[in-house]
């Protein structure tokens, strides 16, 4: 079935230092994707999406593009900041909406 | 506009018991998902509700079980408890098929 696999970290960054997190899917189609971001004791929020080739979902300094020659939807920050720390999930919309996440990616920044 | 509302926060039950959590959806949105996360699984989809209706299952036992009512708001049971149910249960809603808002999540232990 479909799904993504997200590089699992931790990942840990000083402040100011560029960000990538890789994801990759496996789909039939061409389905929507997603970035989520948790912080410690929270749900997950919305952080960008793409829903079709090519477009490029971006909010809060994070960009991602959807590339359907590699399969892949890589979030990238020029320039990280203590409070982006959390975790980070990649995520395919496979059925209605059954969303598939990837496992996760730890981010610190420190100061 | 209020967010995804769920209730109760946190829960400790013993081995045997049942649960009852509920979520109230962003008004208007009538899908509702109901996901768990885990540190060792990840997160995993449960089930969905639209309009009532369960639209798509997840690959839980049928001890999980779930109903939406007529205001979109939704509940997830558990039935019978293992140790291994303990998780934080994290409710979702969406127009319709897209983007999913997420609760803060119910912290259910059992012990």
């Amino acid at each position: 079935g479909d799904s993504v696999t997200q590089m699992e970290g931790p990942v840990t960054l000083s402040e100011e230092a560029f960000l990538t997190i890789n994801c990759t899917y496996t789909a039939t189609g061409y389905p929507s994707l997603f970035w989520y971001v948790q912080y410690p004791g929270e749900g997950l929020q919305l952080l960008l999406k793409a829903t079709k080739a090519d477009d490029k979902g971006s909010n809060k300094g994070f960009e991602a593009t959807y590339r359907k020659e590699t399969t892949s939807f890589h979030l990238e920050k020029g320039s990280v900041q203590v409070s982006d720390s959390a975790v980070y999930f990649c995520a395919l919309l496979y059925n209605n909406n059954d969303m598939r996440f990837g496992a996760g990616t730890r981010l610190t920044v420190k100061p | 506009k209020a967010g995804v509302t769920q209730t109760p926060r946190y829960l400790i039950k013993t081995r045997g018991q049942q649960v009852t959590l509920s979520c109230s959806p962003i008004s208007g949105h009538r899908s509702v998902s109901w996901y768990q996360q885990t540190p060792g699984q990840g997160l995993q989809f449960l089930f969905e509700y639209f309009s009532e209706t369960q639209r798509n299952k997840g690959n839980f036992p049928g001890r999980f079980s779930g109903r939406q009512f007529s205001n979109s708001r939704s509940e997830m049971n558990v039935s019978t408890l293992e140790l291994g149910d303990s998780a934080l249960y994290l409710c979702a809603s969406s127009l319709n098929r897209g983007e999913a808002f997420f609760g803060q999540g119910t912290r259910l232990t059992v012990v």
